[in-house]
């Protein structure tokens, strides 16, 4: 157990809708990374949040947006949803500012599947 | 453009055997290099990681090296074991300030007893 969890663990919806994925961070840790894991794309970096900022942007959609809120936990808003976007969606924290340099803890994930 | 390449098919080894994983990039120039094991519907989980002054690194059977001349990383399993059996990811730093760790797609191993 990774001390990251997420909710849903699995969310069921159709194309158009919008969805909300939650994620708490381990105890202390600052960080929170969302990823977006399909089968043809592998494990995709979408944003990075540290203390209540925005750090650092990858191929997130202009339908997705994410925060992260005092209490360091955060969610990930997903709208307007296509087939496409069916996937795992990954959080993960670390204790600091650097994703790249730190270890990060991932959570179990949650399923979308968009019908 | 920039890749991470890892063997997309599985390798497949008897329990006991030394596997050796292959990550190889281009058009990064990471300052550090991550190794994950995943397990099917799971999270990553951290293995090791390794700076670029770094050539080597190890942790009890798992051993990291980082060549940043051939931009290529080797990870290495001695002895393994069935449980060893999972999807291998590296990972460097893809930006700035070292905020973005950026993946590729795995190599499954399989290890038969």
């Amino acid at each position: 157990d990774s001390g990251v969890t997420q909710t849903p663990k699995h969310l069921i919806t159709a194309t158009g809708q919008r969805v909300t994925l939650r994620c708490s961070p381990r105890s202390g840790d600052l960080s929170v990374y969302w990823y977006q894991q399909s089968l043809d794309q592998g494990l995709q970096f979408l944003i990075h949040y540290y203390n209540g900022e925005e750090r650092a942007k990858g191929n997130i959609l202009e339908r997705f947006s994410a925060q992260q809120f005092p209490d360091l936990h955060s969610e990930l808003n997903l709208s307007s949803l296509e087939l496409g976007d069916s996937a795992l969606y990954f959080c993960a924290s670390s204790a600091d500012s650097g994703g790249a340099y730190n270890e990060q803890f991932f959570g179990p994930g949650t399923r979308l599947t968009v019908l | 453009s920039q890749k991470i390449e890892q063997n997309s098919e599985a390798l497949n080894i008897q329990e006991g055997k030394t596997a050796t994983l292959t990550c190889n990039y281009t058009n990064y120039s990471p300052a550090y290099l991550q190794w994950y094991r995943q397990d099917p519907g799971r999270g990553p989980v951290f293995l090791l990681l390794i700076r670029e002054n770094e050539k080597e690194k190890r942790k009890e059977r798992l051993k990291v090296t980082f060549d940043t001349t051939l931009k290529q990383s080797l990870f290495h399993i001695t002895a393994s074991q069935p449980a060893d059996s999972a999807t291998y990811l590296c990972a460097l730093d893809g930006g700035t300030g070292f905020q973005k760790l950026v993946f590729g797609t795995g190599t499954r191993l399989l290890v038969s007893p």
